[in-house]
């Protein structure tokens, strides 16, 4: 299948800082990418869904101007975690939709990464 | 809104043992069901799928059947391996097309140990 590369896999930074977490699709062309946050011993929470060239849409409750997402290309896209908090501290996966897979698709997802803000 | 429940874990069980892991959905219209697998330290990976109501998808020796009249979606394997050992996730994906993708919606997930 796909490969959906997410870096770093893990990072820990101070509280107030920002943290950036790469998503990239190596092999396909990913018009939308979608990020999630998981808590232990519970699902994984969309935030935000990404098309490539557009402003991504945030779930209700998810904080636009502390997640911010990018995804300039059919690639990449970024998750950057503003004026980090220790409440903060997760799991986020990405996940991305090929471009030419029809209405409904397969999501490949990337590793995850485990930001604790300390 | 859609929602999805499954059992609760860990569920700890021999190698070759059976095994079900129960998944139960709410969704408006016809949405497709799957089962993601989540390996220590890796991503989620797509086991299998299902598209309508009656369809059975099947992967590795795991296989899960589209309810409809129950709303179910069970996984379940003949013979587990100690290499099975993973967390699975049951979700559900909304048919319509929304910008560009559609939304997952991920039950709580299962962790699955299979000791010799």
């Amino acid at each position: 299948g796909a490969v959906v590369s997410q870096h770093p896999s893990r990072v820990i930074c101070k509280s107030g800082t920002s943290v950036k977490i790469e998503c990239r699709s190596l092999d396909f062309q990913a018009t939308t990418m979608f990020w999630y946050r998981q808590f232990p011993k519970q699902s994984l929470m969309l935030m935000a869904t990404s098309n490539e060239g557009s402003k991504a849409t945030y779930e209700q409750g998810v904080e636009k101007d502390k997640f911010l997402i990018n995804h300039a290309s059919l690639t990449l896209s970024t998750l950057t975690v503003t004026s980090a908090h220790p409440e903060d501290s997760s799991f986020y996966i990405c996940s991305a939709r090929d471009l030419g897979t029809g209405v409904w698709t397969e999501a490949f997802f990337g590793q995850g990464t485990r930001l604790t803000v300390v | 809104g859609n929602s999805v429940t499954q059992m609760e874990g860990p569920v700890t069980l021999s190698e070759e043992a059976f095994l079900t892991i129960n998944c139960t959905y709410t969704a408006t219209g016809y949405p497709s069901l799957f089962w993601y697998v989540q390996y220590p330290g890796e991503g989620l990976q797509l086991l299998l799928k299902a598209t309508k109501a009656d369809d059975k998808g099947s992967n590795k020796g795991f296989e899960a059947t589209y309810r409809k009249e129950t709303t179910s979606f069970h996984l379940e394997k003949g013979s587990v391996q100690v290499s099975d050992s993973a967390v699975y996730f049951c979700a559900l994906s909304d048919q319509r097309l929304t910008g560009g993708g559609n939304k997952l919606t991920f039950g709580t997930g299962t962790q699955l140990k299979v000791e010799l």
